[in-house]
This record gives structure tokens, C-alpha cells and sequence, in this order.
């Protein structure tokens, strides 16, 4: 079926280590997001990339990396993982409507079923 | 400073009442306004959007009501049922990027 998987469901890493959460979509859209949900905070921006190489900070970009070689993949990496990143993370794709039109338009997000993160 | 603001932040409503919750930004450049509907263990889904040109939009039992001057938007859930109960998210966004609310979590009662 077509949408966006997240690997993986569930993970426990460590205070230290570097763990690589992956979002895969099938639409081709030219949009993809990063977003953490924790409790009181809603959602918060991490990362997001408008096209293949092209990637942007978010509001809470620190102690993360990501990249974008192929328009399907956006893998998630913390490079030394903190008890503060304990987290449900959510990726997110969205379509660039409207191209032909001036102003361009936004369009909603389709999000994954997230991957909660426990860092010990 | 946190750019949308959502209210309440819990709502308990019986079967068949009205659901309101609403929401506040800050930043006039946004332009488009979408509700999401999230339940346990899911991903949020989008329950309905609003552009700034037009003041209401109906779909069904969902209703969002926006104040372009007042700069506040706001979702009505009418005759709600219990299925109804999940965590709903306003959401402002520009350029692409979405701001999030920080939620509400909604019980419809039977």
C-alpha cells in the first residue's frame, strides 16, 4: 500500500549512542518532515527537506543529523542519543501544490505512525 | 514564544453535544489553517483545513470557523460521538511548514 512507513515501531538505545530512525514514502512528495510529540509540547519541527539534497533546520534541530539522497527516504540520525531525546518521533510528506499558480499553496501533511524512542 | 496557541487543552463533552476547541496565532504570514485528528498509536490525519479568504468551512459534523482579524480559528465537532474521541491539533502553516498547537484531548461520554 502506498503512504509512509516508519522503522523502527519501537527502540531503547542507550545515554550515548547513535541511533538512525528511517521514514520511507511511496507518493513521491517533494516535502518531508521531522517532527518529535511530547507531552505538553504537541509537535515540534525538527528537520524538513524540500527536495532530494536539500534539507533544513526546524525549530529543535540540535543533537540530530539528516540527509536525503533519494526523494523516498529521510532517515533520522542522533548522533550521540540524550535522555532528553526521549520522544515519539513522526515523519510527515506533504505535495507542493498549486506549481503552476502564484502564489504557491501548501498542502497537508501525511504522517507516518511514528517511532517511539526510549533513550536509558 | 510559542506561535499557536491551543485551547483546551481537555474536553470532556457528552454524545450528541457540541465540541469546541480553539486556537491563536501570531504570525500573519500563514496561510493555511488544518485541523488533525490523532488517535493512540497513530499518526495525526487531517481532519480539515481552512485558507485565510474564507471564513468557515463545513464538511459533515466538522466545522472550522476563522477570524482573519482577530487571528483566531477555531474546530466544532457537532452531534459528537464517541468515536470522536482522539487528540485534535490546529496547525498554521507558511511556506511549507507547519506550527502545531500543543492538542486536545477530547472525550465524547455515551
Amino acid at each position: 500500500d502506498a503512504g509512509i512507513t516508519q522503522s523502527p515501531r519501537y527502540k531503547i538505545t542507550e545515554t550515548g549512542r547513535q541511533v538512525t530512525l528511517m521514514c520511507h514514502q511511496t507518493w513521491s512528495h517533494s516535502y518531508m518532515f521531522w517532527y518529535r510529540q511530547d507531552l505538553g509540547h504537541g509537535l515540534r519541527l525538527i528537520y524538513y527537506s524540500a527536495a532530494a539534497d536539500i534539507t533544513d533546520k526546524g525549530e529543535v534541530p540540535d543533537g540530530y543529523v539528516v540527509s536525503r539522497s533519494k526523494t523516498e527516504n529521510f532517515p533520522l540520525t542522533l548522533e550521540s542519543a540524550t535522555r532528553s531525546q526521549t520522544s515519539v518521533y513522526f515523519c510527515a510528506s506533504s505535495e507542493l501544490a498549486g506549481q503552476s499558480l502564484s502564489p504557491v499553496y501548501n498542502s497537508p501533511l501525511h504522517f507516518g505512525n511514528g517511532t517511539r524512542l526510549t533513550v536509558t | 514564544q510559542q506561535q499557536v496557541k491551543q485551547s483546551p487543552q481537555s474536553l470532556i463533552v457528552q454524545k450528541g453535544g457540541i465540541s469546541i476547541i480553539n486556537c491563536a496565532y501570531e504570525n500573519t504570514a500563514f496561510d493555511y489553517f488544518p485541523w488533525y485528528q490523532q488517535f493512540p498509536g497513530k499518526g495525526p490525519a487531517l481532519l480539515i483545513a481552512i485558507r485565510p479568504d474564507v471564513s468557515e468551512k463545513k464538511e459533515g459534523r466538522f466545522t472550522i470557523s476563522f477570524n482573519k482579524s482577530a487571528k483566531q480559528f477555531s474546530l466544532h465537532i457537532m452531534d459528537s460521538q464517541p468515536g470522536d474521541s482522539a487528540t485534535y491539533f490546529c496547525a498554521a502553516t507558511r511556506a511549507g511548514k507547519s506550527t502545531f498547537g500543543d492538542g486536545t484531548t477530547l472525550t465524547v461520554k455515551p
